[in-house]
């Protein structure tokens, strides 16, 4: 089952801010928080990811929340591009380091 | 710069045939992965493996086999088709540790009629 609990779509407009929010309340101590994204017809794309302080990187920044039990990605300016499903996603320690992905939030981006 | 490539792209079988997805990765990276992604659905793991002569089973194996005789390549084979098994298919590819960035190809589209 997915650690992690993101609302199922969202809209918004091009040119403005986007936060796409996350819970994650049985996270570890050691769990990293990653981002993908997938674009249609594609594979999942690495966006960011973080342990506890906030992170930023040319695609996007992740504020993770002091208790670490939700974190929220922000992209400063979407584009039209930037339409994709974003999955928030904990480690499965049942197999090794691979990645327990839920349904993901479907971000929709308007002209 | 390859990344991780998956072929075929697309693939129609019949019930009952057999079938091997590849996938190559020329990054050195040990950690290598199947997943299955369903409509609607996030993705799912098939197997996985932590580096050459070593695999190890997923959340939904069943239906499956892997090998992984180099670093590079990690081909997933299904042994006879069934319907249920119509999904895309997604290869992954990573360093070891557990909050290195996976690397995933494009996916192979199968559909099992």
């Amino acid at each position: 089952d997915a650690k992690t609990t993101q609302p199922n779509s969202m809209e918004s407009n091009e040119e403005e801010p986007v936060h796409l929010p996350c819970n994650h309340s049985t996270i570890s101590g050691t769990d990293y928080i990653h981002w993908y994204r997938q674009l249609p017809s594609q594979g999942p794309e690495y966006v960011i990811h973080g342990l506890t302080s906030n992170v930023n990187n040319r695609m996007a920044s992740l504020a993770i929340a002091e208790d670490r039990k939700s974190s929220t990605l922000i992209l400063h300016r979407a584009t039209l591009r930037d339409a994709a499903v974003y999955y928030c996603i904990l480690r499965d320690n049942n197999y090794g380091q691979n990645f327990v992905f839920g349904p993901g939030t479907r971000l929709s981006v308007l002209p | 710069n390859a990344g991780v490539t998956q072929t075929p792209k697309f693939q129609v079988l019949k019930t009952g045939q057999s079938m091997t997805l590849q996938c190559a990765q020329d990054m050195n990276h040990e950690y290598m992965s199947w997943y299955r992604q369903d409509p609607g659905m996030g993705l799912r793991l098939i197997h996985y493996s932590v580096g050459a002569g070593i695999t190890d089973q997923g959340e939904v194996p069943n239906g499956y086999n892997v090998s992984r005789s180099t670093t590079e390549d990690f081909p997933l084979r299904l042994l006879s088709a069934a319907p249920s098994q119509t999904s895309v298919y997604f290869c992954a590819s990573s360093s070891l540790g557990g909050n290195q960035p996976q690397h995933f190809g494009d996916g192979t589209r199968l559909s099992i009629l």
